[in-house]
């Protein structure tokens, strides 16, 4: 059974920095691109970064680019989201999801249950 | 105001059809395969449709995604009350070199 269950969020405040971790069970970890997908509360979800397999590829959003850094050591089957200078509108569930392919992310067919990050002071 | 265009709501009776769409463009769903979540509500979203038609195991039939140029269309048919929750279609887009969905459709059971 696909396992994801995520890590590492709480408060902060703004201009602060957290890590959040994604352990993940059940499949092959490194043959298969993982994503990190936020959801704002009352808002719909946001893709915010992607890796691939080796974790030579990877992929932001926008509104993330230059202050989030994700990452993955596939020895530990754990993936990682490393967040810097914190805004009030990274406030947000943060989910990770393992993706149908291995290096270019197309979609995720499972989601972990997600943790909160909230940035306020 | 999301890359890709879903209605904010829709609302059918029990074991009517429902379609609900997603409007994008050449740089998104004209040119890559689109995915279908639910989730309903307080839980993690759910793959519904992958690779614009595909359902993964234990998705039931009643659940069809189609796609015709740069829109792509999510049908339920014999709708059940558990049934209500939001949906969002999703896909690369090629011009922001990352993934975008569209803002999500409330769907109520009346």
């Amino acid at each position: 059974e696909v396992q994801l269950l995520e890590s590492g969020g709480g408060l902060v405040q703004p201009g602060g920095s957290l890590r959040l971790s994604c352990a993940a069970s059940g499949f092959t970890f490194s043959s298969y691109a993982m994503n990190w997908v936020r959801q704002a509360p009352g808002k719909g979800l946001e893709w915010v970064s992607a890796i691939g397999d080796s974790g030579i590829s990877t992929f932001y959003a926008a509104s993330v680019k230059g202050r989030f850094t994700i990452s993955r050591d596939n020895s530990k089957n754990t993936l990682y989201l490393q967040m810097h200078s914190l805004r009030a509108e990274d406030t947000a569930v943060y989910y990770c999801a393992k993706d149908t392919q291995p290096l270019v992310p197309e979609g995720g067919n499972y989601w972990g249950q997600g943790t909160l990050v909230t940035v306020s002071s | 105001q999301s890359v890709l265009t879903q209605p904010p709501s829709a609302s059918a009776t029990p074991g009517q059809r429902v379609s609900i769409s997603c409007s994008g463009s050449s740089s998104n769903i004209g040119s890559n395969f689109v995915y279908w979540y639910q989730q309903l509500p307080g839980t993690a979203p759910k793959l519904l449709i992958y690779r614009n038609n595909q359902r993964p195991s234990g998705v039931p039939d009643r659940f069809s995604g189609s796609k015709s140029g740069t829109s792509a269309s999510l049908a339920i048919s014999g709708l059940r009350s558990d049934d209500e929750a939001d949906y969002y279609c999703e896909t690369w887009d090629d011009s922001l070199s990352g993934r975008v969905f569209g803002g999500g459709t409330k769907l109520t059971v009346l």
